[in-house]
């Protein structure tokens, strides 16, 4: 079975700064998908970036920009100039057929 | 607007009761899908539907049922509900290799 792990807990970032959400995954398959979701205080789940590991180039979504390497099975997602907005949990998930998630990230930004 | 729908969005249960919850998708979907939250454990899939008429076990599938009565509603009963089913519930929907697109959730409590 797919694996996803999130070993950041909680992150903290200053606002108008950077900050970087690990996600390591494990498995046997060669063409999946990956995604970030945000679940703010509301609950609601936003999708935030998507991944096709067939693709070489890492995804952007505007502040949103991840770094993924197929070999070392790593998805990371880097927030650019940090708004208070941000601060949600983030979920990191992979997809072959159903989607499996990760253990989440708290993500505070301070003013 | 276009999404999906979950209701009841707050419940509470005495144990031992039972309870059906609805999911409805208006964006032709044929994959649909049943998570559940809980602290520190990320969304973990109860059943899913990969199409009208089928349904298929995930990882925590134990004390609930799913019927796919046609291509927009999936619903989730809970037969005999325990206070270990106090949980959110998210449905959710997708073509396929895409992100899910999530309904609001229900936040059970079992007493």
């Amino acid at each position: 079975a797919q694996t996803v792990t999130q070993s950041q807990p909680e992150m903290s970032v200053q606002e108008a700064e950077t900050v970087t959400l690990s996600c390591t995954y494990d498995t046997s398959e060669s063409d999946y998908y990956l995604f970030w979701y945000k679940q703010p205080p509301s609950r609601q789940m936003i999708l935030v970036i998507r991944q096709e590991a067939y693709k070489q180039q890492n995804a952007t979504e505007n502040r949103f920009s991840v770094n993924f390497q197929k070999a070392a099975k790593s998805f990371s997602l880097k927030i650019s100039d940090s708004q208070l907005g941000d601060a949600a949990m983030y979920f990191c998930a992979y997809r072959r057929f159903d989607m499996r998630f990760g253990a989440g990230t708290r993500l505070t930004v301070k003013p | 607007n276009a999404g999906v729908t979950q209701t009841p969005k707050f419940q509470v249960l005495k144990t031992g009761q039972s309870m059906t919850l609805q999911c409805a998708q208006d964006m032709n979907h044929n994959s649909m899908y049943w998570y559940r939250q809980d602290p520190g454990m990320g969304l973990r899939l109860i059943y899913y539907s990969a199409s009208e008429g089928t349904t298929d076990k995930g990882e925590v599938p134990n004390g609930y049922n799913v019927s796919r009565l046609n291509k927009r509603e999936f619903s989730l009963r809970l037969e005999s509900a325990a206070p270990s089913q106090t949980s959110v519930y998210f449905c959710a929907s997708s073509p396929v290799h895409y992100g899910y697109t999530f309904g609001s959730g229900t936040r059970l409590t079992v007493v």
